[in-house]
């Protein structure tokens, strides 16, 4: 199975603060990660696949790098709509997996 | 629009067997161009991936629950049904359907999700 591992498991930040979350495999996944965000009791929402692609009607300041094993998750000036936690995944291999999640928390 | 919904029960007891059903709408499982997975969260935890199925009925399951899961769908119905047998409290969690894009050109990544539905396992 590949492994996911994001850092740091939490973070704490302020209003318009640049934020950047790192997941990485363990073993090369190319381009195929995807990154979503969960704010409390709700589903999951896609920001990011294919590593940098955005997904339609997320805000900009939002942004992806990364292929192989190192990816990042990029806000580049976080919003209060922002504080919630992000988990990142690979599905083109089997099996799937998520990432442990990075919960992003006011200051 | 695009729409998933999960339903079953709130409340089941060990070794019984746990059925999901999945309903969505504003698209079809038909389509070759995209599968449904099922995901879970228990209590405070991490997502954790469960199983998925294609529209030409190709079936993908978690390694660690394999033999306790099944999955199926129901394209008339528009309907996919995750059923787990010998459930366990370790069971506890949200269950969550989504939609997975990208399938022909296999840069797979999941755009729709249903609510998602607790369940509890407790005797």
């Amino acid at each position: 199975d590949i492994q996911l591992t994001q850092s740091p498991s939490f973070l704490s930040a302020s209003v318009g603060d640049r934020v950047t979350i790192t997941c990485r495999a363990s073993q090369g996944i190319s381009r195929y990660l995807v990154w979503y965000q969960q704010k409390p009791g709700k589903a999951p929402k896609l920001l990011i696949y294919t590593a940098s692609t955005l997904q339609s009607g997320v805000p900009s300041r939002f942004s992806g790098s990364g292929s192989g094993t190192e990816f990042t998750l990029t806000i580049s000036s976080l919003q209060p709509e922002d504080f919630a936690t992000y988990y990142c995944q690979q599905l083109n291999n089997y099996p799937a997996t998520f990432g442990q999640g990075t919960k992003v928390d006011i200051k | 629009q695009v729409t998933l919904k999960e339903s079953g029960p709130v409340l089941v007891k060990p070794t019984e067997t746990l059925t999901l059903t999945c309903t969505v709408s504003g698209f079809s499982l038909s389509n070759a161009k995209m599968a449904v997975t099922w995901i879970r969260q228990p209590p405070g935890k991490a997502l954790e991936w469960l199983a998925q199925i294609f529209s030409n009925d190709e079936r993908w399951y978690t390694p660690s629950l394999k033999d306790r899961l099944t999955i199926s769908r129901d394209a008339a119905k528009s309907q996919v049904v995750l059923t787990m047998t010998n459930v366990d409290p370790a069971d506890t969690a949200t269950y969550f359907c989504a939609r997975i894009r990208g399938v022909e050109e296999w840069e797979l990544y999941l755009d729709y999700w249903g609510q998602g539905t607790l369940v509890t396992v407790s005797s």
